[in-house]
């Protein structure tokens, strides 16, 4: 069974403080990762798809790297709008269409 | 631009009251379809899916049904409500198979007491 573990579960920064979020997943044949931003009572956002080791994806402060164990989110000098939860999924060889998602970091950048 | 709309936003009801969420799409044809859970402590846990009209598969055994009546329409269902079926309702689409790029809807937040 695929598994995603995501840590921190809360981190509090303080704007323009650099950090990284953590991904660690179990599949079976990963077939992507994919970061999501999640704003509190809304749909999550997509963010990144990565499908192989050393592959780098970014987008204005964040950026996602990925290893055959794990993932990092990095955010460089984060402003307060950043604050939200990010999550993680995984899909594996075994699925064409489910993605097994961690329970998320809850970022929260303090101006 | 393609566009998703999920309601009610907000409801609560009954244990063993019945359940209907409604889901659609615009600007986009033939899409995958998705309804999530997302409960408090654990993450996103895909339902159903549904590659076509009148396809569905399940996910997860439970007292839940979906239907898609039309391309773009996805409907969660119950016939009696558990107290476990409070949660954070999502439905998401995407386009082609195999992809783990979702746009997902507004969601609809359910609490039975």
């Amino acid at each position: 069974e695929d598994q995603v573990t995501q840590s921190p579960e809360a981190l509090r920064l303080q704007e323009g403080e650099s950090s990284s979020l953590n991904c660690s997943y179990t599949v079976s044949g990963l077939r992507g990762l994919f970061w999501y931003r999640q704003d509190p009572g809304k749909g999550p956002e997509f963010l990144f798809t990565l499908y192989s080791a050393g592959e780098e994806k970014e987008k204005e402060r964040l950026k996602a790297t990925l290893t055959k164990k794990e993932s990092f989110l990095h955010i460089t000098a984060p402003k307060p709008e950043d604050s939200a939860t990010y999550l993680c999924a995984v899909r594996s060889g075994g699925s064409n269409y489910k993605l097994t998602f961690g329970k998320g970091t809850l970022l929260t950048v303090n101006p | 631009s393609q566009t998703i709309h999920q309601w009610p936003a907000t409801l609560v009801q009954p244990v063993g009251s019945p359940l209907s969420l409604e889901c659609t799409v615009e600007g986009t044809s033939n899409p995958n379809l998705y309804w999530y859970r997302q409960a408090a402590g654990r993450g996103l846990q895909l339902l159903f899916y549904s590659v076509g009209i009148g396809q569905i598969s399940s996910e997860v055994p439970q007292n839940l049904s979906a239907s898609r009546p039309q391309d773009r329409q996805f409907i969660l269902s119950s016939k009696k409500l558990l107290l476990s079926d409070s949660g954070f309702y999502l439905c998401a689409w995407s386009v082609g198979q195999s992809t783990g790029e979702l746009f997902f809807g507004e969601g609809s937040r359910l609490t039975v007491l």
